[in-house]
Order: structure tokens, then C-alpha cells, then sequence
């Protein structure tokens, strides 16, 4: 299966100000998925980072506020823009190959 | 759209069985998958059912149903260490693709 780096790994941010997360996966795949966790919460999708077209983000969730770039297929970033309290979160991102699933090892992000 | 639902806690005893539940409503269905997620750590992914039937791997073993859109988790032999969050998630539109997760059950296994 797929391994996944992911970094940073947390961090602490002043409200108004933007993070980007990075993740570099081990070998090339089609999609890569970001993942919202809120604190004692399920996971909820962000979006489908697609290669070579724009992300497909699920309902509740805009590309201003969580711009993703797709450079190639092994790499993949989600920004958290002008951020507040209410984005301090974990978030991850993940492939999926076949019927199987690997995440990165997860953002813990604390807006103060 | 798709829901899926599991109790939101269960204890049990190190040694012992549990069984972790979900019921799911999807609009198209592809299979189930089971992901453990320690407290302060990222999920890992246990198995998946795209058929009826039990799926074993060791102490786990997970188990589908499509006619009754249900599925279960099954821990054998529990350890301390299986003290985690549990989430089933189903892909919504194919296999490999993006996940929609259960709430999550946290297992508690007690001395």
C-alpha cells in the first residue's frame, strides 16, 4: 500500500492568517482526498484533489477558504486561509487504491 | 446521499469479543470499509467488504450484508492496545474513492 508524508505535522496559528499543508505520496495515484476532523469528531471529506483540473469540493466547504493544488501525482497541498478558531482541527489527507486505504499521518492545527 | 450509523461507544474486557455495528442508507453502494484511529493519531485502514460475507485478518474480522445494509466489526481476543475509535466508511461511487464516514464508535476495553 501507498505511504504517505505529511507535514506539518501541528501547529499553532494567530487568527487571519493562512497554513498550507503538504503531503507527498510514495507512488503515483489518481485522486488524493482531504479530510477534516473536527475535535472528538468524525471525519468529514474537503475535497477530491484531481492532477491537471481544479478540486471537487464538497458542499460546505469553498476554494477560498481551502485552496488545493495537484502539481503531479504524487504531491498534493491544502491551504487553510484566513483562518479562525473554528478551523483548529486535524486534517488529513488520503488515497484510495482498490479496496484499500492509506492517510497521512494527520495536521493537528490550533487557531488561537 | 449516504448515512452510516454505529453505537458511539462500547466497553468491554481484555480477553473478550466485540462486535461494532453500522447500519448504512446510500443512494449507491460499493462496499464497507473499517478504519481504527488511536486517540491523537491519524486512522488506519482495517479491512473492507465490497461482498457479502465475513473478511477475517487475524483478530479482526469484518462482516457485510447488502440485503440488510448492514455490516459489523469483529474484535477477538481483546487487548488493551485495541482501545480506539472505530469508524466504518463507504466509498461513494467506487472503490479507491472518497469516503463517507460513520460517526465512529469508541471502544473502551477495560482490565
Amino acid at each position: 500500500s501507498a505511504v504517505i508524508s505529511q507535514k506539518p505535522s501541528r501547529d499553532i496559528c494567530q487568527r487571519g492568517t493562512s497554513l498550507t499543508i503538504q503531503c507527498q505520496v510514495d507512488s503515483q495515484v489518481t485522486m488524493m482526498f482531504w479530510y477534516r476532523q473536527q475535535p472528538g469528531q468524525s471525519l468529514t471529506l474537503i475535497a477530491t484533489a484531481n492532477q491537471g483540473s481544479e478540486a471537487t469540493y464538497e458542499s460546505g466547504f469553498v476554494i477560498d477558504k481551502f485552496p488545493i493544488s495537484r502539481p503531479n501525482l504524487t504531491f498534493s497541498t491544502l491551504t487553510v486561509s484566513n483562518m479562525s478558531p473554528e478551523d483548529s482541527s486535524i486534517y488529513l489527507c488520503s488515497v484510495g487504491e482498490g479496496a484499500s486505504y492509506t492517510f497521512g499521518s494527520g495536521t493537528r492545527l490550533t487557531v488561537v | 446521499g449516504q448515512s452510516l450509523e454505529q453505537p458511539s461507544e462500547v466497553t468491554a474486557v481484555e480477553g473478550a469479543i466485540v462486535q461494532i455495528n453500522c447500519t448504512y442508507q446510500t443512494s449507491g453502494f460499493y462496499g464497507l470499509s473499517w478504519h481504527q484511529q488511536h486517540d491523537g493519531g491519524a486512522p488506519t485502514f482495517l479491512s473492507y467488504n465490497a461482498l457479502d460475507g465475513l473478511e477475517e485478518t487475524g483478530r479482526f474480522s469484518s462482516f457485510l450484508s447488502r440485503s440488510d445494509s448492514y455490516g459489523y466489526l469483529l474484535l477477538q481476543e481483546l487487548q488493551m492496545k485495541d482501545s480506539a475509535s472505530y469508524f466504518c466508511a463507504a466509498p461513494s461511487y467506487n472503490q479507491g474513492g472518497k469516503l463517507i464516514f460513520g460517526q465512529g464508535t469508541e471502544l473502551s476495553v477495560k482490565p
